[in-house]
C-alpha cells in the first residue's frame, strides 16, 4: 500500500514569491492534516480536513496561507507571499476517519527555504 | 506554557542500556498519549500509544502514564544503535471547534545509542 505522497520534496524561493505544496493521502483515509515543523521543534497543526471540509483551521495564518482539498482526496497548501520565517518542513499526514488512536501517517515532507 | 514539554536532550546511552524519555503535559483534560519516532530527515512514525494510567509494554518499548502528575514516559530496553532518533511525545486534547480533539507534539528528545 502506498504511503502519503508529497511534492515537491524541496523548494527554494525568494521572499514574496508564492509556493504550493501537494499531498496525496493514503487511499481510503478521509482525514488529512497539514503540519509545519521547524528545525528542532515538533510538528504544529495548520489545518485538518474531514473529507473536503476543513474542520480545524484555527492555526492556519489565513493572511498568507490557504489550503484546499477538492473532492476530498488530494490537497494543496499555498503560501502567498512567502516570508523568511516560513522556512520549515511542511508535513502532510492522513488517518482513517474517526480514528481515535492518534496514529497519523506522515508523508516525507516538503522542505521550504525562503531566501 | 506549552501544551507538551520534553527535554530536548541530547540523551546518549550505550548499546544494551535502558533509555528513559520523559514528557509532561499542561492540560489535565488530555485524553490520549503517544510516542512518535523521527529519524533524521524523515517523517514521524507512531511507536506507542497509551490511554490509561500505568504501564504498557510492546517489545522493547514501555510507555508509562501518570495522569495525576501529568507525566508520560517511554522506556527503551536493550537499546540499539538503530534506536538513535528523535522521540516526539504527543498528547490529544479536546479543543473548542475541533471534533476528535487536536494532537499536540512536544519538541522531541534526541536519543543517540552508541555501540
Amino acid at each position: 500500500e502506498a504511503g502519503v505522497v508529497q511534492s515537491p520534496r524541496y523548494k527554494i524561493i525568494e521572499k514574496k514569491q508564492p509556493v504550493a505544496f501537494w499531498c496525496n493521502p493514503i487511499s481510503g483515509h478521509n482525514t488529512l492534516y497539514w503540519y509545519l515543523q521547524n528545525l528542532g521543534q515538533g510538528p504544529e497543526l495548520l489545518i485538518r480536513y474531514e473529507n473536503e471540509e476543513a474542520v480545524d483551521d484555527s492555526q492556519l495564518p489565513k493572511d498568507r496561507f490557504s489550503a484546499e482539498r477538492l473532492k476530498g482526496v488530494d490537497s494543496t497548501l499555498k503560501i502567498q507571499p512567502a516570508e523568511l520565517g516560513d522556512s520549515a518542513v511542511y508535513l502532510c499526514a492522513s488517518s482513517p476517519s474517526l480514528l481515535e488512536s492518534g496514529e497519523l501517517f506522515f508523508g516525507e515532507g516538503s522542505r521550504l527555504t525562503v531566501l | 506554557q506549552k501544551e507538551v514539554e520534553q527535554n530536548s536532550g541530547p540523551l546518549s546511552v550505550p548499546e544494551g542500556a535502558i533509555a528513559s524519555l520523559n514528557c509532561t503535559y499542561s492540560d489535565r483534560g488530555s485524553q490520549s498519549f503517544f510516542w512518535y519516532r523521527q529519524y533524521s530527515g524523515k517523517s514521524p512514525e507512531l511507536i506507542m500509544s497509551i490511554y490509561s494510567n500505568g504501564d504498557k509494554e510492546d517489545g522493547r518499548f514501555t510507555a508509562q502514564l501518570n495522569k495525576a502528575s501529568q507525566y508520560v514516559s517511554l522506556l527503551i530496553r536493550d537499546s540499539q544503535p538503530s534506536d538513535s532518533a528523535t522521540y516526539l511525545c504527543a498528547v490529544r486534547k479536546l479543543v473548542r471547534g475541533s471534533t476528535l480533539g487536536r494532537l499536540y507534539f512536544g519538541r522531541g528528545t534526541q536519543l543517540t545509542v552508541w555501540p
